[in-house]
């Protein structure tokens, strides 16, 4: 079976940076992938991590540890626009298996 | 270039109805997946087409639930006998092939009344 398990809220201020967390328990892992999700819009890819470390990708950075079953989204310089849900999803094989998301606020 | 879309936006229907609901994948995508997604959870794998063949059916509910991929490119998912407990968003996503990110499309939100 698979458990992902990551907060339900956040909230942070505007500017500011806010790091979310993932943990999991897979059966099998091909990767760990970050999508940002608006409500009512699709999730849409943000990062993909497959080795322990972290990947940046501009205000974006993704960290893996395999042998902890742990990852994290971090969001710097925090905008507005990035209120969203954050979804962090464990492929296995060819099936992504998502996690709850986190609802992330930015207050000015 | 374009990304996924699905049609319709929004299904409302009666308890009992058939319903489908299409997806156009990103042009020369030859894996093709249908997530379901309830308000407040992830998506959920529902089935995974690698060209026209239904590679894996795992997640579907129950045998009310089929999906066809005919012709390697668009996807209807079909709905019979639709209960209340069928009402949520229904993701389509696709990729170039199996080991490539997904890229996933708006969504039908489905409403059985």
């Amino acid at each position: 079976g698979q458990n992902i398990d990551q907060p339900t809220e956040m909230t942070a201020t505007e500017g500011a940076i806010v790091q979310i967390n993932c943990t999991y328990q897979t059966s099998g892992f091909n990767g760990l992938f970050w999508y940002q999700q608006h409500a009512g819009e699709a999730p849409t890819f943000l990062s993909y991590n497959v080795l322990d470390g972290l990947e940046e990708k501009g205000r974006f950075s993704s960290f893996l540890s395999r042998s902890k079953g742990y990852s994290y989204l971090l969001l710097k310089e925090l905008q507005m626009k990035d209120s969203a849900s954050y979804l962090c999803a464990v492929k296995d094989d060819y099936k992504l298996s998502f996690g709850a998301g986190t609802t992330v606020t930015v207050r000015a | 270039g374009a990304g996924v879309s699905q049609t319709p936006s929004n299904k409302v229907t009666e308890k009992g109805k058939y319903v489908e609901l299409r997806c156009d994948p990103i042009s020369g995508h030859t894996a093709l997946y249908w997530y379901r997604q309830s308000l407040g959870q992830g998506p959920e794998f529902l089935i995974y087409f690698q060209g026209t063949g239904a590679a894996d059916d795992s997640g579907l509910p129950n045998d009310r639930f089929f999906a066809v991929r005919p012709e390697g490119s668009v996807s209807t998912l079909k709905i019979q006998r639709t209960e209340r407990g069928d009402s949520a968003v229904y993701l389509c996503a696709s990729s170039l092939d199996s080991a490539d990110t997904q890229y996933f499309g708006p969504g039908t939100r489905l409403t059985v009344l």
